[in-house]
C-alpha cells in the first residue's frame, strides 16, 4: 500500500531535549516536505527536499533541521525544542512530473502531535 | 509573493443544501491550485486540483471548483451536502518560485464545514 508513515504519532518532551520525528514514503517520490499545523494558521512549510541531498527552507525553518540521505526518508530534527514548537506536524511527499519541478499531488502522513513543556 | 485567503473560517449548512467554500489567491506566476480536506484526527486528502487545463475542475465526493483568473478565485462547491462532508478544508496554491527548487505550497488558514441534520 502506498503510504507516508511518521513516527512517533504523539510525543511529549521538555524544553531543550533533542528529538527526531521520522518520515518515510514507499512511493519512490523525489519531493518530500514537512509542515506544521496551528489553529487559524493552516499548514506552514518548514523544510522541503527535491531529492537526495537537496533540501531548502520553507516559510518557518527556525529551530528545525532536516536531512535527506536516502530517497525514502526525511527526518525532522528539533535540536533544542521550545514550547512554541508545540504543534501538529505533517510529512508529505510527491513525484516531480515532467522534470521541470512541477509538483503533483502531495501525499500526507497521519501527523505527529508534539507537546513541548 | 504568493498567498491564499479563505474568506470564511467556519461554514455551516444543512444536509442536502449546497456548499460554497471561498478561496482567493495571489500569485506572481501561473499557479496550480488545490483543495485538500482534513477529517478530524486524520491527515490531509486531495479533493481536486487545477493545473492550467480546464477551468472547471471536478474532484472526489461530488466536489468541484472553478478557476477564475480575472477574480483570482478558486471556490469549492458541492450541490448537496452530506453529513460525512463535515471536515476542515484547505485551499492551496503551488507556484514555481525558483526553477531549480521547484514549487512551494502555500496553504490557506482553513475553513471548517459543519453539516447540520
Amino acid at each position: 500500500e502506498a503510504q507516508v508513515t511518521q513516527n512517533p504519532r504523539y510525543l511529549i518532551t521538555v524544553t531543550g531535549k533533542k528529538l527526531t520525528v521520522t518520515c518515510s514514503q514507499n512511493m519512490n517520490h523525489e519531493y518530500m516536505s514537512w509542515y506544521r499545523q496551528d489553529p487559524g494558521l493552516g499548514l506552514r512549510q518548514i523544510y522541503y527536499s527535491m531529492n537526495v541531498e537537496v533540501t531548502d527552507k520553507g516559510d518557518v525553518p527556525e529551530g528545525y533541521k532536516v536531512s535527506r540521505k536516502e530517497k525514502r526518508n526525511f527526518p525532522l530534527i528539533l535540536e533544542s525544542p521550545s514550547p512554541n514548537q508545540t504543534s501538529l506536524y505533517f510529512c508529505a511527499s510527491s513525484s516531480l512530473a515532467g522534470g521541470q519541478g512541477v509538483q503533483e499531488t502531495q501525499y500526507f502522513g497521519p501527523g505527529t502531535r508534539l507537546l513541548v513543556l | 509573493a504568493q498567498s491564499v485567503t479563505q474568506l470564511d473560517s467556519h461554514v455551516s449548512v444543512s444536509e442536502g443544501t449546497p456548499v460554497l467554500l471561498r478561496c482567493n489567491y495571489s500569485s506572481s506566476y501561473s499557479p496550480s491550485l488545490f483543495w485538500y480536506v482534513q477529517h478530524p484526527n486524520k491527515g490531509l486528502q486531495l479533493l481536486l486540483k487545477y493545473t492550467s487545463a480546464a477551468t472547471l475542475v471536478k474532484g472526489i465526493n461530488g466536489f468541484e471548483a472553478e478557476f477564475k483568473k480575472s477574480e483570482t478565485s478558486f471556490h469549492l462547491t458541492k450541490p448537496s451536502a452530506h453529513m460525512s462532508d463535515a471536515a476542515e478544508y484547505f485551499c492551496v496554491v503551488s507556484t514555481l518560485e525558483r526553477m531549480e527548487y521547484g514549487n512551494k505550497l502555500v496553504f490557506g488558514a482553513g475553513t471548517i464545514l459543519r453539516v447540520k441534520s
